[in-house]
């Protein structure tokens, strides 16, 4: 297995359900990310995690729930979504965030994700 | 804050030449990436410009303008399988290093 690999590809979730998104890494890379892909709108960054501690948290509401036990691994736990949470959701990871050369980051497939 | 800015959809000919602008305007830069996404798939890593000026990576080319805020991705000898949507995103500077997207070029290669 290479890459960056999402599971599942596909999920339809009622609101009150509860939910994961697993996605991982076998580049070696030390930084991981959350992304949320809508019908035409730029890829939103959610969540970034460096060396397994979370950096970023850009304003996303409390029932998304990021999780990352170890630098290859990467969790977004679900509950009470709402319609508008319909969406692509991407995972992505780089080498490491810090200063220095720029990484670049390698996507996996996505989890397309529909809230009814 | 960050504004990116490309057109949504672009046609061309197989066989032909496609220049898919971008413009920007960010509070830091520390480089300019293009990405390319097919429809139900990861977006992919093109290429990189962090100096003004025209990278060029085999059918692929990408040329940068700072102090234009301005980039282009030149598409030569079109192929059916460059119908994708590209992605112009440009990393902030400073510690906390994010990327920014585009809403994406949506190209249709035509027989």
């Amino acid at each position: 297995e290479t890459g960056v690999t999402q599971t599942p590809r596909h999920l339809v979730m009622g609101m009150t359900n509860k939910k994961s998104l697993k996605c991982e890494q076998h580049l070696g890379h030390n930084a991981m990310y959350w992304y949320k892909q809508s019908a035409k709108k730029p890829l939103e960054l959610m969540f970034v995690y460096n060396f397994k501690e979370q950096t970023e948290n850009n304003s996303v509401p409390s029932r998304f729930s990021p999780e990352c036990p170890n630098s290859s691994h990467l969790f977004l736990h679900l509950h009470t979504l709402q319609p508008e949470d319909s969406a692509l959701y991407l995972c992505a990871s780089s080498q490491d965030t810090s200063g220095g050369p720029v990484r670049t980051q390698y996507f996996g497939p996505g989890t397309r994700l529909l809230v009814l | 804050g960050q504004n990116i800015d490309q057109p949504t959809e672009m046609t061309a000919t197989e066989g032909a030449i496609v220049q898919i602008n971008c413009t920007y305007q960010t509070s830091g830069f520390n480089g300019l990436f293009w990405y390319q996404q097919h429809a139900g798939e990861a977006p992919t890593f093109l290429s990189y410009n962090v100096l003004d000026g025209l990278e060029e990576k085999g059918r692929f080319s990408s040329f940068l303008s700072r102090s234009k805020g301005y980039s282009y991705l030149l598409l030569k000898e079109l192929q059916m399988k460059d119908s994708a949507s590209y992605l112009c995103a440009v990393l902030s500077s400073g510690s906390a290093r994010q990327l920014t997207f585009g809403s994406g070029t949506q190209l249709t290669v035509l027989p």
